[in-house]
């Protein structure tokens, strides 16, 4: 069965403090690694997809990075606004499992000025 | 704006009832996921349609069930609705980039 874990649970961090989220995952074979971002009560707006060991993406001050067994989500200078909780997913390449996400509890990032 | 949309947006009703969530996949996105969200479970995939047809299932309910339309939109049914079934509700719609937007949610409270 897919796995996936996050770490920390939460995170305070200061205007500026650069910091990284963790996303540890198990899937028997992996189509893709995807984060997102989930502001309350709202849906999850997608922010990357990896694929394969050693790909790295970028967005604003957002780098993404994966390995054979986790993805680092790296936040540089962070301001207020990137306060919200990230979420990050697998999708299994293989059988029955066709799309579906499979999604860790989170990161809850919150960004102090 | 992610182009999904899903009403309503609020859902209050009581146990044992039943309720309809709908959902507007993007414009030309044949593929429609519904994921339940709630503060213990996280997000939990429920059922995936493509183009119509049932393609997967994760842990949904047999109270639960779905289906897609012509015009493609999915409509997710709950019946015998139990306080636990309170939750968000997210449809996403896939087109062929295997990317996943979600829509806002339904908020769903069982009373």
């Amino acid at each position: 069965e897919d796995q996936v874990t996050q770490s920390p649970e939460a995170l305070r961090l200061q205007e500026g403090e650069s910091s990284s989220l963790n996303c540890s995952y198990t899937v028997s074979g992996l189509r893709g690694l995807f984060w997102y971002r989930q502001d309350p009560g709202k849906g999850p707006e997608f922010l990357f997809t990896l694929y394969s060991a050693g790909e790295e993406k970028e967005k604003e001050r957002l780098k993404a990075t994966l390995t054979k067994k986790e993805s680092f989500l790296h936040i540089t200078a962070p301001k207020p606004e990137d306060s919200a909780t990230y979420l990050c997913a697998v999708q299994n390449a293989g059988g029955t499992s066709y799309g579906k996400l499979t999604f860790g509890q989170g990161t809850i990032l919150t960004v102090h000025p | 704006d992610s182009g999904v949309t899903q009403t309503p947006k609020h859902l209050i009703t009581a146990t044992g009832q039943r309720v309809t969530l709908r959902c507007s996949p993007r414009s030309g996105d044949l593929s429609v996921y519904w994921y339940q969200q709630s503060l213990d479970q996280g997000l939990q995939f429920l059922i995936q349609y493509y183009n119509g047809e049932e393609r997967a299932k994760g842990n949904i309910l047999e109270r639960f069930s779905a289906q897609q339309f012509p015009d493609l939109h999915s409509e997710l049914n709950l019946s015998s609705l139990e306080l636990g079934d309170s939750a968000l509700y997210f449809c996403a719609s896939e087109g062929t980039s295997d990317t996943q937007y979600f829509g806002p949610g339904t908020r769903l409270t069982v009373l």
